[in-house]
């Protein structure tokens, strides 16, 4: 099955960008993720799914300052013009025929 | 609007049973498969179990497969989790999920906290 890594940790501005990495493990460097947002204290949020072409999908409402790109096993979440709102921790998540699979989460701090 | 909606956690002995359920609506609940992820306090999601919008179809992971079933009523729009032999280790808050072919985990609820302790 497949396996997700992401960094722990990530910190940028107010006002700056970030760039999320979320990375396949080796067989699925092909696959659909999807990006969620968990705010402090709240359910994850769906914010798009994300192919291995760079073509994304974002969910209703999610602001257009999130984007997504691709590169081979890579799969990264931009945030730009980052917000107070924006800390959070944020988890990708694949699937296969019988199993779904989320990485560890990366906690975003707004400096 | 989309909403599911958990209910049933609580205060569990270990070996104790729980049932939790997930209320759906806003959508045609028969044409989607659902899930349900946990997060234990402080740490990351982990998946639990996934159903096949008929039902026919149940998948779940190791670490509960054997003492959960998951299970749905598609005439009440309801997803259910049948907890049995519970450790402390399920301790956790559980979501369910609205599953959507290649799009993933579209729809969150807003979790129910499982606490098993004695």
């Amino acid at each position: 099955q497949p396996v997700l890594t992401q960094s722990s940790s990530a910190s940028a501005s107010l006002g700056s960008s970030v760039k999320l990495t979320c990375t396949l493990s080796s067989g699925h460097s092909n696959s659909i993720i999807a990006w969620h947002q968990q705010q402090p204290g709240k359910a994850p949020r769906y914010l798009m799914k994300l192919e291995g072409s760079g073509t994304y999908n974002k969910g209703s409402g999610i602001p257009d300052r999130f984007s997504g790109s691709s590169s081979g096993a890579d799969r990264y979440l931009t945030i730009s013009n980052l917000q107070s709102e924006d800390e959070a921790d944020y988890y990708c998540e694949t699937w296969d025929s019988n199993t779904r699979v989320f990485g560890g989460g990366t906690k975003l701090t707004v400096l | 609007e989309v909403q599911l909606l958990e209910s049933g956690g609580g205060l569990v002995q270990p070996g104790g049973s729980l049932r939790l359920s997930c209320a759906a609506s806003g959508f045609t609940f028969s044409t989607y498969g659902m899930g349900w992820v946990r997060q234990a306090p402080g740490k990351g999601l982990e998946w639990v179990s996934s159903i096949s919008p008929s039902g026919g179809n149940t998948y779940y992971a190791d670490s509960v497969k054997g003492r959960f079933a998951v299970s749905r009523d598609n005439s009440k729009n309801t997803l259910y989790l049948q907890m049995n032999s519970l450790r402390a280790d399920d301790t956790a808050v559980y979501y369910c999920a609205k599953l959507v072919p290649a799009i993933g985990s579209d729809c969150w609820g807003q979790g129910t906290l499982v606490t098993v302790s004695s």
